[in-house]
């Protein structure tokens, strides 16, 4: 059974970081592009950020872009994605998401349960 | 970026009734389009990828069909536990585009 487990979330304040972790199981991890993609609140979904299964190729919302940083280690089988510079903006639920594919996208079959984020003074 | 758009932005249904939704990309992404379902509180759930490709384990209720710029996710027969937001994604080319979300609710 395919389980994606989100944990690193939290209350920071304005222009702080913050390391999120998505522990995954139930299939070889990397062998599949994994994504962030987050949900302000009452709001819709937005991609935010995509990595290859080999670690070789990422890609990023210019909103987030040099500020975000996207990563893998695939012997502990866990994505990451290092938040600084944090904004008011980003204060979400961030969702890893598995894709079918390892590097061409093939589209999200797996989600997790997702990470509060709250970025406040 | 791909924008992309979906209607109507909420409808009201009853059990039963059969339900499509439409969603449109600004331009052409081929069949890249995925659909998800999502309930209040819940991280979403994927229905559909490849347009038209049901994932694992999504019942038959579930359909979707279009290529190039329109597409539409229907659901045959409406149960209760189909209340809920429905989303489609364009993964033709990053960035990675989501549409504003159909809300189906009960009539």
């Amino acid at each position: 059974e395919v389980q994606l487990l989100e944990s690193g979330g939290g209350l920071v304040q304005p222009g702080g970081s913050l390391r999120l972790s998505c522990a995954a199981s139930g299939f070889s991890f990397s062998g599949y592009a994994m994504s962030w993609v987050r949900q302000a609140p009452g709001k819709g979904l937005e991609w935010v950020s995509t990595l290859s299964g080999s670690g070789a190729s990422t890609y990023y919302a210019d909103s987030v872009k040099g500020r975000f940083t996207i990563s893998r280690d695939n012997s502990e089988n866990t994505l990451y994605l290092q938040m600084n510079s944090l904004r008011a903006e980003d204060t979400a639920v961030y969702y890893c998401a598995k894709d079918k594919k390892g590097y061409n996208p093939g589209g999200f079959d797996y989600w997790g349960q997702g990470t509060l984020v709250t970025v406040s003074s | 970026d791909i924008q992309m758009t979906q209607s109507p932005s909420s409808l009201s249904a009853s059990v039963g009734d059969r339900v499509t939704i439409t969603c449109r990309a600004s331009q052409g992404i081929s069949n890249s389009l995925a659909w998800f379902q999502q309930k209040p509180g819940k991280a979403p759930k994927s229905l559909i990828y490849a347009a038209s490709s049901l994932q694992s384990g999504v019942p038959s209720k579930f359909s979707g069909s279009g290529s190039g710029t329109d597409f539409t996710l229907t659901i045959s027969s409406l149960q209760p536990e189909d209340f809920a937001t429905y989303y489609c994604q364009q993964y033709n080319s990053y960035p990675f585009t989501f549409g504003p979300g159909t809300k189906v609710d009960v009539k």
